[in-house]
């Protein structure tokens, strides 16, 4: 079966700090993945896109990889602040042909402590 | 609009009652998705627009659930007859058709319908 996992217990860590999330998935040929954050109360906001022939992709302190061979893509905040703690969904397109309709892990809640 | 506009906020309905809920997409955006995310779950797809081609419904739980997009702007979810399962968070996000904006999708704060 065709199945997307994110870490399910939430990941603390100390301010300044590497969080490092992990988005698995299998029985999927995904043409891009992205990541989204989510406060409580609000809609997802887009961070970073990566496509299925890049490697990694960085936006200030934050860097996504992606490994189409191990099906996982590795999402890394670096200098974390308390600021950053919020839930982080992967989520999976699978291109043209299936519409742009994005398939969702079921997120991970960061709690990046002072 | 500055941003994905979504109404009401929060809904409370009887069981076997019909809702609407309401979705203003980004102005120009052409595609529009409707998402549904239940307690401490991912989001779930629904039903996806794309200008004038016919909706992706693949998907819509039941036939209980329909929505529609008038104009090519506002989109509209509709759920006959609730029951309690129905109860989530539903979130509607609208896509550019290229530009930088291009596959990135833009939420709204979703409708809290909680169905009694």
């Amino acid at each position: 079966s065709q199945k997307i996992e994110q870490n399910s217990e939430a990941l603390n860590i100390q301010e300044g700090k590497t969080a490092t999330l992990t988005c698995n998935y299998t029985n999927y040929s995904p043409a891009y993945l992205q990541w989204y954050r989510q406060d409580p109360g609000r809609g997802p906001v887009f961070l970073l896109l990566i496509r299925e022939n890049e490697k990694e992709k960085r936006k200030e302190r934050l860097k996504v990889t992606f490994d189409t061979t191990l099906k996982q893509s590795l999402f890394h905040i670096t200098a974390s602040q308390p600021a950053d703690s919020a839930t982080y969904l992967c989520a999976l397109s699978l291109g043209s042909g299936n519409t742009g309709k994005l398939i969702f892990g079921q997120g991970t809640t960061l709690q990046v402590k002072p | 609009g500055a941003g994905v506009s979504q109404s009401p906020s929060n809904k409370v309905t009887e069981k076997g009652k019909d809702v609407e809920l309401r979705c203003d997409p980004i102005s120009g955006h052409t595609a529009l998705y409707w998402y549904r995310q239940s307690l401490g779950q991912g989001l779930e797809f629904l039903i996806y627009f794309q200008g004038n081609s016919a909706p992706d419904k693949s998907g819509l739980p039941s036939d209980r659930f329909s929505a529609e997009r008038t104009g090519g702007s506002v989109s509209t979810l509709t759920i006959q007859r609730t029951q309690q399962e129905d109860s989530a968070v539903y979130l509607c996000a609208s896509e550019a058709s290229g530009g930088p904006g291009k596959n990135i999708q833009y939420f709204g704060a979703g409708t809290r319908l909680s169905v009694l």
